[in-house]
């Protein structure tokens, strides 16, 4: 078990440009969730997978994001045309629901500044 | 409409002495019920989880916490606090199906 990984660790970049983070999750976690945390705030909810289907996006994620998870491994999450209010840490989080007692296990996260 | 509220938005507390953390939560049933720490720069960790049974459930590093079905309360508490033990912490529910709410956090500063 080497945990949650995420990738990039932080991400600086300028309006208007398109920004990919990457998560994988523990191997044997079919539950895989994305947060958006910003400062003085908990994490906020904004797409759920299990396997490899999205089961459930957030009304924060806006058509601007996009996340996948192909083949039920990894996961990407994609902001197109980044706006400096997207600029947040974005936690990646997997877990095998209440078959692993409900626990989450949060990786690093990717702190996004949009410039 | 389902909630965690922490109403601490800052505690501050000399080292050794006794820690309370506040967690009330706004559900139709009960539901299973975490701690997390955020220590900076890190992910969050989970400290301890409550889901039926001995409404008081021991933890990692010391914590403890107790839930009152009465208050919809599951405070965090820590009876010595050492100065490691400053960080952010979430409060957390899970109602079983997917869906996780965290309250705003707890940010802890510790005195020497």
């Amino acid at each position: 078990d080497t945990g949650v990984s995420q990738d990039p660790r932080h991400k600086i970049t300028k309006r208007g440009q398109n920004v990919t983070f990457r998560c994988d999750p523990i191997s044997e976690h079919n539950r895989l969730y994305w947060y958006r945390q910003t400062l003085g705030q908990g994490p906020e909810f904004l797409t759920y997978f299990q396997n490899e289907a999205q089961l459930e996006k957030s009304r924060l994620l806006s058509d601007r994001f996009s996340a996948e998870r192909p083949k039920g491994s990894f996961s990407t999450l994609e902001i197109q045309r980044t706006e400096q209010g997207d600029s947040a840490m974005y936690l990646c989080a997997s877990s095998r629901g209440l078959a692993g007692g409900g626990e989450q296990f949060f990786g690093p996260g990717t702190r996004l500044t949009v410039l | 409409a389902q909630s965690v509220t922490q109403p601490d938005i800052h505690i501050t507390v000399s080292e050794g002495a006794s820690l309370e953390l506040r967690c009330n939560y706004s559900y139709g049933a009960t539901p299973y019920l975490f701690w997390y720490v955020q220590s900076p720069g890190q992910g969050l960790q989970l400290l301890l989880k409550y889901f039926s049974g001995d409404t008081l459930v021991q933890g990692i590093k010391g914590f403890e916490a107790e839930f009152k079905r009465s208050q919809s309360s599951f405070n965090l508490r820590k009876p010595s606090v050492h100065w490691s033990d400053a960080a952010e912490y979430f409060c957390a529910a899970f109602s079983g199906t997917y869906k996780y709410i965290f309250g705003t956090g707890t940010r802890l500063k510790v005195l020497a």
